[in-house]
């Protein structure tokens, strides 16, 4: 069965310093990956996903996530932080057993200081 | 084009009463599917509706039911409530091309049960 595991529950950076946001999937098949984000009070939105094209994957507002199939792993990383990166962040992947069942993780709050 | 969009946006009810949650897809979408986020939580997939049939459906007991209508949209009803259904319901539309194509999130509705 399909799972994802975000390692950091909490990060904490500093506006202009790099994100790194982790997490290590499990799947028998050829995963898609994404990563969405979800600000206070509102929905989920895509930030990036993986089909099993390139490994570097590039999304919205500067995040990318490569996959690494080596290591399980699909790591969120930005160059530079901004104040309005503050958010929670879910590793999700897609269940492709016949439908389309997403299986998020339990999510990453990043908090970003001035 | 318009976004997912869900009604209402806050709904208070008592226990053992019933609710009925409506989405609309994007246009052009033929899937919808239900995910339950309880605080603090990452989403859990209530059910998935394609092309106005169920296509899937999570761990929830039968008092979560769904349909989906000839225009795509879809309810979403749970029965005698309880305390800890209290949760955001989020509603994601796909399918423009294929049951496996990305899903795209509305707002979602904030269910409180007292």
């Amino acid at each position: 069965a399909q799972s994802v595991t975000q390692l950091d529950s909490h990060v904490s950076v500093s506006e202009g310093t790099p994100v790194l946001l982790r997490c290590n999937y499990s799947s028998s098949y050829s995963p898609s990956l994404f990563w969405y984000v979800q600000h206070p009070n509102k929905g989920l939105q895509l930030l990036l996903k993986y089909t099993s094209a390139a490994t570097l994957v590039k999304g919205i507002n500067g995040f990318e996530a490569e996959f690494k199939k080596s290591e399980t792993s699909f790591h969120l990383t930005k160059p530079s932080a901004h104040m309005s990166d503050a958010a929670e962040y879910f590793c999700v992947v897609s269940d492709a057993g016949g439908y389309n069942k997403l299986i998020f993780g339990a999510g990453t709050r990043l908090a970003v200081h001035p | 084009d318009a976004g997912v969009t869900q009604s209402p946006t806050h709904l208070i009810k008592t226990r053992g009463q019933h609710v009925t949650l409506r989405c609309s897809p994007i246009s052009g979408h033929k899937s919808v599917s239900w995910y339950q986020q309880v605080l603090g939580q990452g989403p859990q997939f209530i059910f998935q509706y394609y092309e106005k049939e169920e296509r899937g459906r999570g761990n929830f007991p039968d008092r979560f039911s769904a349909r989906q209508f000839p225009n795509y949209s879809s309810e979403l009803n749970v029965n005698a409530l309880l305390l800890g259904d209290s949760a955001l319901y989020l509603c994601a539309s796909s399918g423009r091309e294929r049951l496996t194509d990305t899903q795209y999130f509305g707002p979602g509705t904030r269910l409180t049960v007292l």
